[in-house]
């Protein structure tokens, strides 16, 4: 299956400031990439869907000027959690498909977001 | 869109026993199902998985049931540790490139 790789694993930030969560592809070339939340003790919950080489498709009720998405090459998807508070403390992990007729899922180990 | 509803969202089993957690899923174009274990603060580790064009799945004490016609699927644990207790999320996807979508999780507890 695919080799998905996603850094940090943990940050903790200050309120008001930004934080970059990275996502690459390490062994093919993933023209989509998906982000999941997971607040505690909750399932993980689909934000956005990375196009690489176009927008972001986000799921209602997620800001997509807050959790800016960018997929400029087949190997890495960023998140940006813009202008951080409190709330949004939570496990984001992102997700690849394998290849064409490989029904399997990847998933990066997580970054945990604590704002402080 | 799909909607994966899951049950029951806590299960307190004996050691040895089974564990049946249930789920169901509402767009008949979804083909796949995956079941997680997940850990605090990891993420999920796929179990077993099963496509729409089989009925069942075992891999040692572990098996997953899929009724297409009734749009449900299940897994089932069979002589159950303590090392089984964790949350179980299911899933479910269509054959595109398209997310999973995941049921609410079933916390496990596994009692020695």
């Amino acid at each position: 299956g695919a080799v998905v790789s996603q850094h940090p694993s943990r940050v903790i930030c200050k309120s008001g400031t930004s934080v970059k969560i990275e996502c690459r592809s390490l062994d093919f070339q993933a023209t989509t990439m998906f982000w999941y939340r997971q607040f505690p003790k909750q399932s993980l919950m689909l934000m956005a869907t990375s196009n690489e080489g176009s927008k972001a498709t986000y799921e209602q009720g997620v800001e997509k000027d807050k959790f800016l998405i960018n997929h400029a090459s087949l190997t890495l998807s960023t998140l940006t959690v813009t202008s951080a508070h409190p709330e949004d403390s939570s496990f984001y992990i992102c997700s690849v498909r394998g290849r064409l007729g490989n029904y399997g899922y990847t998933f990066g180990s997580g970054t945990r977001l604590t704002v402080v | 869109g799909e909607n994966v509803e899951q049950h029951p969202s806590t299960l307190s089993v004996q050691e040895g026993d089974s564990a049946v957690i249930k789920c169901t899923y509402s767009d008949s174009a979804s083909n796949y199902f995956p079941w997680y274990k997940q850990e605090l603060g990891k993420r999920p580790q796929l179990i077993i998985d099963i496509r729409s064009n089989v009925g069942e799945k075992k891999d040692q004490r572990i098996a997953v049931t899929l009724n297409k016609t009734a749009k449900h699927f299940s897994l089932h644990i069979t002589e159950t540790q303590p090392e089984d207790s964790a949350v179980y999320f299911c899933a479910a996807s269509d054959s595109g490139n398209t997310p999973l979508v995941f049921g609410k999780g079933t916390r496990l507890s596994v009692i020695a």
